[in-house]
């Protein structure tokens, strides 16, 4: 069954420091999400994207954050001078269609640790 | 505003008995429900899904019902076993562009 999948697993790093978490989303969507948990709290959403184009971010995506699909399979979020507070799971997520009936496959997070 | 809360945040039930998880929504204009479920170290995985012209859908072992006139749904898993254990979220898929809006989490624990 295809899945998303997710790298690192685990990530630590030092506030200040830039990291990039990896997505490959399955193959034939189209439409691309990252969602953050942080530990004991709920699932919150980051940002969407299409078409080489963020759809919509939530207030938490300010300008140090960043998603890219580098190749056709990729698909990633940069976080550019980490803080504290963004230790969380980042989960990616990805669907066929868009739109708000269609069914979003998640991949198993990655737990970033800020130091 | 956007909001989707839950009762409980842990429910314990004994195997083989049934599980009634709830779930409260503030938006009246909401119209898509999705139930899911995380188990330790995983993503979330899709449950089940109802939209508001349905009172009630049924998969396999599980059932959501929604009430939109007080906005509540819940989730009752039937026969629940231990491989149910996990944390369970409800979300609303309000938005065009498919952004989901979590709820809280009920952590259901299933003692043998």
């Amino acid at each position: 069954e295809p899945e998303v999948t997710q790298t690192p697993s685990h990530q630590v790093t030092q506030m200040g420091q830039e990291v990039i978490l990896r997505c490959v989303p399955i193959s034939n969507h189209l439409y691309f999400y990252w969602y953050r948990q942080i530990l004991g709290q709920k699932v919150e959403f980051l940002v969407s994207f299409y078409n080489n184009e963020i759809s919509e971010k939530s207030e938490i995506f300010d300008d140090q954050f960043s998603v890219e699909r580098p190749d056709g399979s990729n698909f990633t979020l940069k976080i550019r001078s980490t803080k504290l507070e963004d230790s969380a799971m980042y989960f990616c997520a990805s669907s066929e269609k868009s739109g708000r009936y269609n069914e979003q496959f998640f991949g198993p997070g990655t737990r970033l640790t800020v130091l | 505003g956007e909001s989707v809360g839950l009762h409980l945040p842990t429910l314990s039930v004994q195997e083989g008995d049934n599980s009634i998880i709830n779930c409260a929504y503030s938006n009246s204009a909401s119209d898509y429900f999705i139930w899911y479920k995380q188990e330790s170290g995983k993503g979330p995985q899709f449950i089940i899904d109802i939209r508001s012209n349905m009172d009630k859908r049924q998969g396999q072992r599980v059932t959501v019902l929604l009430n939109k006139t007080v906005k509540h749904l819940s989730l009752q898993i039937a026969a629940t076993q231990p491989g149910d254990s996990a944390v369970y979220f409800c979300a609303e898929n309000g938005d065009q562009g498919g952004k989901l809006i979590f709820g809280q989490g009920t952590e259901l624990s299933v003692k043998p």
